[in-house]
């Protein structure tokens, strides 16, 4: 089993400040990995997929970047409604969830 | 707009079944792939199969023995029924549309349950 390991597992940060989250495999995942957002009492929401590719109408402030087997999340400028927990999901040998970064604002 | 929506009993006794109903709306049942993805408490996320547009099924192979996914197209619902349940399966349980089976891009709001006595 392929295993997700996300860090740091908490972040605070200020709002503009640039942010980068990061999630490393056990093995080389060539890419398919995919971030998610999931603010507090809601459903996951898809972020970006395939390490870089932004899906329909998330801000461009987000960016993925990585290969085999290290990814990282960056968010530009922190903005107040991205507090959220952010987890990172492998799909290239079944399915493997990050245990997830919470973010919170300084 | 694709919506999800789970429903079930939110408290189950250990050893019995969990059964969780996802109902969909705005897109057929029968196209693409439907999922099921579970959030334990401590925000550990775990896949748990799938149902595809023909019906046919695949699961986490930890779960084999106990999971079955199923459909009423009729009612464009699909079902979990996770057996012989104990504490462990206490989760937050999610369905989703797996997108091609590559995204997960629409999510239902999520289901607690509870496995307690």
């Amino acid at each position: 089993d392929i295993q997700m390991t996300q860090s740091p597992s908490f972040l605070s940060a200020s709002v503009g400040e640039r942010v980068t989250l990061s999630c490393k495999a056990s093995q080389n995942i060539n890419k398919y990995l995919d971030w998610y957002q999931q603010k507090l009492g809601e459903a996951p929401k898809l972020l970006i997929y395939n390490t870089n590719n932004l899906h329909t109408g998330i801000p461009s402030r987000f960016s993925g970047s990585g290969s085999g087997t290290d990814y990282t999340l960056t968010i530009s400028s922190l903005q107040p409604e991205d507090v959220a927990t952010y987890f990172c999901l492998q799909r290239n040998s079944w399915l493997t969830f990050g245990s997830g970064t919470k973010l919170e604002i300084k | 707009e694709v919506q999800l929506q789970e429903s079930g009993p939110g408290l189950v006794k250990p050893s019995q079944s969990l059964s969780l109903t996802c109902s969909v709306t705005g897109y057929s049942i029968t196209s693409n792939y439907w999922g099921w993805i579970r959030k334990f408490p401590g925000n550990k996320m775990e896949w748990m199969g799938y149902i595809s547009y023909s019906g046919s099924t695949s699961y986490n192979p930890s779960l084999k023995s106990r999971i079955s996914i199923t459909r009423d197209t009729s009612k464009n619902q699909f079902f979990l029924q996770l057996n012989s349940v104990t504490t462990e399966d206490t989760a937050t349980y999610y369905c989703a549309r797996w997108a091609a089976r590559s995204l997960f891009d629409y999510w239902g709001q999520g289901v607690m349950v509870t496995v307690s006595s």
